[in-house]
């Protein structure tokens, strides 16, 4: 059964850097194939997909965010980390980490965190 | 604003079906698969159809999902009460390099 479950801080200030943890079970991001992503949404808006990290540690970043991303894994721990920097109030919204399958194409996010709300204060 | 073009709403009466459409491009939608969520308001989105038209284990067959050159269709027969909820596209973009997603449809069951 795989699960996964978002962790990091509900709120931070104008400029900060956000880091948000990824805690997942049910399948090994050492597995050929296996990726995880990380997905927002803010209030009454629709999906962004942010990141992407696959199994052999390639990374690919949504074009308008990617200079202040970085995604990261620690396979042992079964743990994806996100980082965004210089955080605004546009920023605010949930953030969803999703498992997602290579070989499925792009756009394939067959299970989903609960999401975990950030506010941005300015 | 997104690339990918959803209508904001559909309605339809139990039993009836709905379709709700995604429009978009060459870059997108007519080279890529497109790939169907529902999502009910506090709770993440679910993986409804992908690779066109495939459903996921679990997923009933009233649901199916369909392609033509640029624009895709989400497809709901016999419509349920149960089925109101938020639906989006989703599909990789070329010329962005970008997943993207729709903008979303609010399907309202009258």
């Amino acid at each position: 059964q795989i699960t996964l479950k978002e962790s990091g801080p509900t709120l931070v200030k104008s400029t900060q850097t956000l880091t948000l943890t990824c805690s997942f079970s049910g399948f090994s991001l050492s597995t050929n194939g296996v990726a995880v992503a990380w997905i927002r949404q803010p209030p009454g808006k629709a999906l962004e997909w942010l990141a992407l990290i696959y199994w052999d540690d390639d990374k690919r970043y949504s074009p308008s965010l990617n200079t202040r991303l970085t995604i990261t894994k620690e396979t042992s721990k079964s743990q994806v980390v996100l980082t965004m920097t210089n955080m605004g109030p546009a920023d605010t919204g949930t953030y969803y980490c999703a498992h997602s399958l290579y070989r499925s194409g792009s756009g394939y996010f067959d299970y989903w965190g609960q999401g975990t709300l950030v506010t941005v204060s300015s | 604003q997104s690339v990918l073009t959803q209508p904001p709403s559909a309605s339809g009466t139990p039993g009836q079906r709905v379709t709700i459409s995604c429009s978009g491009n060459n870059f997108n939608i007519g080279n890529n698969y497109i790939y169907w969520y529902q999502q009910f308001p506090g709770t993440a989105p679910k993986l409804l159809i992908y690779k066109n038209n495939e459903r996921p284990s679990g997923v009933p067959d009233r649901f199916s999902g369909s392609k033509s050159g640029t624009s895709a269709s989400l497809a709901i027969s016999g419509l349920r009460s149960e089925d109101e909820a938020d639906y989006y596209c989703a599909v990789w973009d070329e010329s962005l390099s970008d997943i993207v997603f729709g903008g979303g449809t609010k399907l309202t069951v009258l």
